[in-house]
This record gives structure tokens, sequence and C-alpha cells, in this order.
């Protein structure tokens, strides 16, 4: 079955960027639409942003100055860059697909019915 | 910006009903999502589109939407219920900008 893996640094040095990659293994990157999610330490979900297979971008307005999704279709990855981090960037970052519907075009669905589990991500010198 | 209420906590007894409400601050309402959560785990999606059930979730999962306040119902509650509960939608723009709720923790007394 399809399933999803966070990896990179978990150690980020304030000021610095924070880069993450996610691999589907299982299934294709196509036809879907691919989100990062994250979660600081026993507190809540915040939606960081998504990817389409084709490239388009769409961010949450908070972080969209500091944020880059980009994909990799050949390597079936989408990856995550957060600049100019501090210690409030501290979290646990997943993963997460997000089914497509088409009609004419393809829209999100805009739920995440697969997570990966996820990568604690510390910002400190 | 848009906000999803949740209460921070609900407890019950085995076999009672939990109900988990998430009231959203501004029309029209989105669909809404909900998510388990059990520690150290990632999200579980659980209901989507407000009422609908993802395949090899319990039955005695279910969702319900009134007004701009949307509720997941866990009928006959067992102990392995007892996690967080994330409601989720879209901000009413049509921006697909994503909203998770507070969160619940569930307590299985």
């Amino acid at each position: 079955q399809v399933q999803l893996q966070e990896s990179g640094p978990g150690l980020v040095k304030p000021s610095e960027t924070l880069s993450l990659t996610c691999t589907v293994s299982g299934g294709s990157i196509s036809s879907y639409y691919w989100s990062w999610i994250r979660q600081p330490p026993g507190k809540g979900l915040e939606w960081i942003g998504y990817i389409y297979y084709s490239g388009s971008t769409n961010y949450n307005p908070s972080l969209k100055s500091r944020v880059t999704i980009s994909v990799d279709t050949s390597k079936n990855q989408f990856s995550l860059k957060l600049s100019s981090v501090t210690a409030a960037d501290t979290a646990v970052y997943y993963c997460a697909r997000d089914p497509a519907y088409c009609g004419g075009d393809c829209y999100p669905s805009g739920y995440f019915d697969l997570w990966g589990r996820g990568t604690l991500v510390t910002v400190s010198s | 910006s848009y906000e999803l209420t949740q209460p921070p906590s609900v407890s019950v007894s085995p076999g009672q009903t939990a109900r988990i409400t998430c009231s959203a601050d501004a029309l029209p309402k989105q669909y809404a999502y909900w998510y388990q959560q059990k520690p150290g785990q990632a999200p579980v999606l659980v209901i989507y589109k407000d009422s609908e059930r993802p395949s090899g979730i319990p039955e005695r999962f279910s969702g319900s939407s009134s007004g701009t306040t949307v509720t997941l119902t866990i009928s006959g509650v067992q102990a392995e219920d007892e996690a967080d509960y994330y409601c989720q939608s879209a901000d009413s723009s049509g921006t697909y900008h994503y909203v998770f709720g507070t969160g619940t923790k569930v307590t299985v007394l």
C-alpha cells in the first residue's frame, strides 16, 4: 500500500533554513495534492501548504513568506523549505496526501487521507 | 483569520456516547473532517465531508452538521478510542487554506 516517509535533519539552527523531503512509496505521486502539516510539542496541528504533482502550490498565509514546497515526480518526492526559522518552528512535521477530485480540472478534496509518521525538527543553537 | 473551536476535553465512561463539537466562526461553512490522534502517532481520518466514514473506520464513529457547528459522535465508546480529536476545514474564502480545530482530548473513564 502507499506509504509516506519524511526525512531530513532533526536539528536546525535559528535563522537557518529547515529542509524536509517526503518520499511516496507503493504508488504514484501523480493526480494527488500533497501537504505539509506541523505540530509543536504538546500543541495542535497547523497546515503549512500543499503542492499538486504538476507543481502548483498553495501556502498558509501566516507562513507564506518563508515557505517553499517543491515536487520531483521522477523521484516520487516532494519537499519543504522553511526559511529564517526560530524556536517557534520546533515541531513534528508531517507530510500528507489530499485526494484530488477531477471534473474537467482537478481540485483538492480538502482533507488528508494518508499521513507519514512525522519527523521532529528542533530549532536550537 | 478563520478559526475552529473545540472543547479542550471530553470524558466518557466505556459504552457511553461521546460528542465533540467544532464551531466555525464564519459562514458559509465548508465541509468538515475529523481526525483521531493517539500519543506518538500520526492523525488518522475518521470522518470526511461532515458525515462520511472512510473504509476501515468503525461504525460507532459518526458525524453531523448543523449551521456552523459540526459534531463527531462516538457511540459505545471503547478504551481504544481515548485520543485527541481534531476537526479540520477550509477557510470560507474558497482559497483552499486549511485550518484545524483546537483539538479535544477524549478520556475514557
